[in-house]
């Protein structure tokens, strides 16, 4: 167990609606990132937040946004779905900016099939 | 950007026989890490990096990593059928940022 809970594992929906993945991070991880895996896919690293601030931005459509709140939990907010955009969705977290290692941890992902 | 290449991308093997995995990065990164991805599932980390020269073994794998060259290593030792799984080499970048490899998919056949 990383430490990073996302949920839910897995979500269902239609093409053209709108979802929220949530990712609680490590307690103590400042930084959270989101990732997309498509099948037969790499990692495609959407957005970073540290301490609640937006620091980097990957591959994110338009109709993609998120945010971190003040309790560092962070939401992904996906709408105008595609079929296309099934996939499983990572939550990671670290420590952020100065950290030893500072490697990530990743949640045990959200699985999302638009149908 | 930083680039990170992996390869082989695609890894078939027999029990018992060794290999290696590579990892080349684009610019100078301070960190380098390995992760391993059961299908369907989270990414595990296995190795962290951190300087010029550092080695890190665990069971049948061993992580190397030379700066000057842009490079890491994942060596399998007399690989067994629980190392199959993709394996992820990241390095990480400016402003925190990580960089992954495409992947190696290893399969350990029998």
């Amino acid at each position: 167990d990383s430490g990073v809970t996302q949920t839910p594992k897995h979500l269902i929906t239609a093409t053209g609606q709108r979802v929220t993945l949530r990712c609680s991070p490590r307690s103590g991880d400042l930084s959270v990132y989101w990732y997309q895996q498509s099948l037969d896919q790499g990692l495609q690293f959407l957005i970073q937040y540290y301490n609640g601030e937006e620091r980097a931005k990957g591959n994110i459509l338009e109709r993609f946004s998120a945010q971190q709140f003040p309790d560092l939990h962070s939401e992904l907010n996906l709408s105008s779905l595609e079929l296309g955009d099934s996939a499983l969705y990572f939550c990671a977290s670290s420590q952020g900016q100065g950290a030893n290692t500072g490697e990530l941890f990743f949640g045990e992902g959200s699985r999302l099939t638009v149908l | 950007e930083l680039k990170v290449e992996q390869n082989p991308l695609f890894l078939s093997m027999q029990e018992g026989k060794n290999y290696t995995i590579y990892c080349n990065y684009s610019t100078t990164s301070d960190r380098l890490y390995w992760y391993r991805q059961d299908p369907g599932k989270s990414l595990e980390s296995l190795f962290v990096l951190l300087s010029n020269g550092a080695v890190k073994q665990e069971g049948r794998l061993m992580a190397s990593l030379d700066t000057k060259a842009r490079l890491s290593t994942l060596h399998i030792t007399a690989a067994v059928h629980d190392l199959s799984a993709t394996y992820f080499c990241a390095v990480r970048g400016t402003g925190n940022q990580f960089y992954f490899g495409t992947g190696t998919s290893l399969t350990v056949i029998p």
